[in-house]
């Protein structure tokens, strides 16, 4: 099984700052990686698409990176809106892992 | 509007049964591959489940194969998920997702509101 690590585990920051999770996989997912977001009390929405790629609806202010085994997400200009927990996820093989999650918080 | 909506969640003890479903509407359903995914007390996303578009083909993590078995039923637009002896580590929200296929990569682009899983004596 692809095994997917993010980091950090949680991260606190002030609305105006760009921030930056990053997503490992334990081999090369050629860019089959998708990110979700989660806000409390809600079901996951999906972000980004094949690492690079922002999902229908979504803010511009989130953009995806990465190619291998090592993907980004960057989310500019924070909003307080932005509060969620923020998970990658491998769909290049089944079974499609997910990394542990990133919870984002504004300072 | 695409919706799913699921039901059949409740608190079970170890070793028993239960069924949840996720009823469709919005879009062709019978089109698309759909899935379960859980969100454990931990928080952590786990995918549980996938049906292709016929029923055809179905893909299951070896933390539940053998136990779970998901199903659907294009005509009544609704998909199921039978879960059978049941653990602890089986406590979760249970969400159906729609599986698209964007740009050659498969995504799960409508989640449902879920429902909740409760396995304890």
């Amino acid at each position: 099984d692809i095994q997917m690590t993010q980091s950090p585990a949680s991260l606190s920051a002030s609305v105006g700052e760009t921030v930056t999770i990053t997503c490992g996989a334990s081999e090369n997912i050629y860019g089959a990686l998708n990110w979700y977001q989660r806000k409390q009390g809600k079901s996951p929405q999906l972000l980004i698409y094949g690492a690079t790629n922002l999902a229908d609806g979504m803010s511009s202010r989130f953009s995806g990176s990465g190619s291998g085994r090592q993907y980004s997400l960057k989310i500019s200009s924070l909003h307080p809106d932005d509060v969620a927990t923020y998970y990658c996820q491998n769909v290049l093989s089944t079974p499609y892992t997910f990394g542990g999650g990133t919870k984002l918080e504004i300072k | 509007e695409v919706k799913l909506v699921e039901s059949g969640g409740g608190l079970v003890q170890p070793g028993g049964s239960l069924k949840l479903s996720c009823a469709a509407s919005g879009f062709t359903f019978s089109s698309y591959t759909m899935s379960w995914v859980r969100q454990t007390p931990e928080k952590r996303l786990e995918w549980v489940a996938y049906i292709s578009n016929g029923g055809g083909s179905t893909y299951y993590p070896d933390t539940v194969k053998g136990r779970f078995t998901i199903s659907r039923d294009n005509a009544k637009n609704t998909l199921y998920l039978q879960m059978s002896s049941l653990k602890s580590e089986d406590t979760a929200m249970y969400y159906c997702a729609r599986v698209a296929v964007k740009r050659d990569y498969y995504a799960m682009d409508y989640w449902g509101q879920g429902t909740s899983v409760t396995v304890s004596s």
